[in-house]
């Protein structure tokens, strides 16, 4: 059964930093590119960004929104999703999710993690 | 970026009831879209794929259709588990887009 668990969330102060990780179980993680998703409270879904797999060199995309201060990494050998977050502004308070990236179907999202909440606050 | 507007934001319908959503992108992305179901407090679950591929194990009553521009997602007899929220996500450009949501509310 393919299970994605994110743990990381917490409170953190406007500026602030925050790692957030995602354990992957159930699949062959190194295959597949991995995503984060994130949705403010109330609020709909937003892409935040991609690393790809070991074949495309773990390349990254980024929203533009989080650009210069989220980065994403992995690391295949523990089978984890991490996303580094600084300069933390109120407006990333949201339900970080992480999300299997499906290559076999055209690469569209098949499995998404729980979540895990951010809230920027002073 | 591609802009995906989904419509209705939100519908008031009964169980039975034939329900139509739909995505229209800001330019054409092929098949890439998929279709997403989302409960309070759940993660989001794939309903269908490559815009009207239906994901295994989701029932014959969901189906998607659609290419370039315009797409649909039609639940054909409402059951009251398909109370929901409904996402569709363009992944053919970076930028990934969501639809903003279409809440489906008893009647």
């Amino acid at each position: 059964e393919v299970q994605l668990v994110e743990s990381g969330g917490g409170l953190v102060q406007p500026g602030g930093s925050l790692r957030l990780s995602c354990a992957a179980s159930g699949f062959t993680f190194s295959d597949h590119y991995m995503d984060w998703v994130r949705q403010a409270p109330g609020k709909g879904l937003e892409w935040v960004g991609r690393t790809r797999n070991k074949a495309k060199s773990y390349t990254t995309e980024y929203a533009a929104s989080v650009k210069g201060r989220f980065t994403i990494s992995r690391d295949d050998s523990k089978k984890s999703l991490y996303l580094q977050m600084n300069s933390l502004k109120t407006e990333d308070t949201a339900v970080y999710s992480c999300v299997r990236v499906s290559e076999s179907s055209g690469y569209s999202y098949d499995y998404w993690g729980q979540g895990t909440l951010v809230t920027v606050s002073s | 970026d591609i802009q995906m507007t989904q419509s209705p934001s939100s519908l008031s319908a009964s169980v039975g009831d034939r329900v139509t959503i739909t995505c229209r992108a800001s330019q054409g992305i092929r098949n890439d879209l998929g279709w997403y179901q989302q409960k309070p407090g759940k993660a989001p679950k794939r309903l269908i794929y490559a815009a009207s591929t239906l994901q295994s194990g989701v029932p014959s009553r969901f189906s998607g259709s659609g290419s370039g521009t315009e797409f649909t997602l039609t639940i054909s007899s409402l059951q009251p588990e398909d109370f929901a929220t409904y996402y569709c996500l363009q992944h053919n450009s970076y930028p990934l887009t969501f639809g903003q949501g279409t809440k489906v509310e008893i009647k």
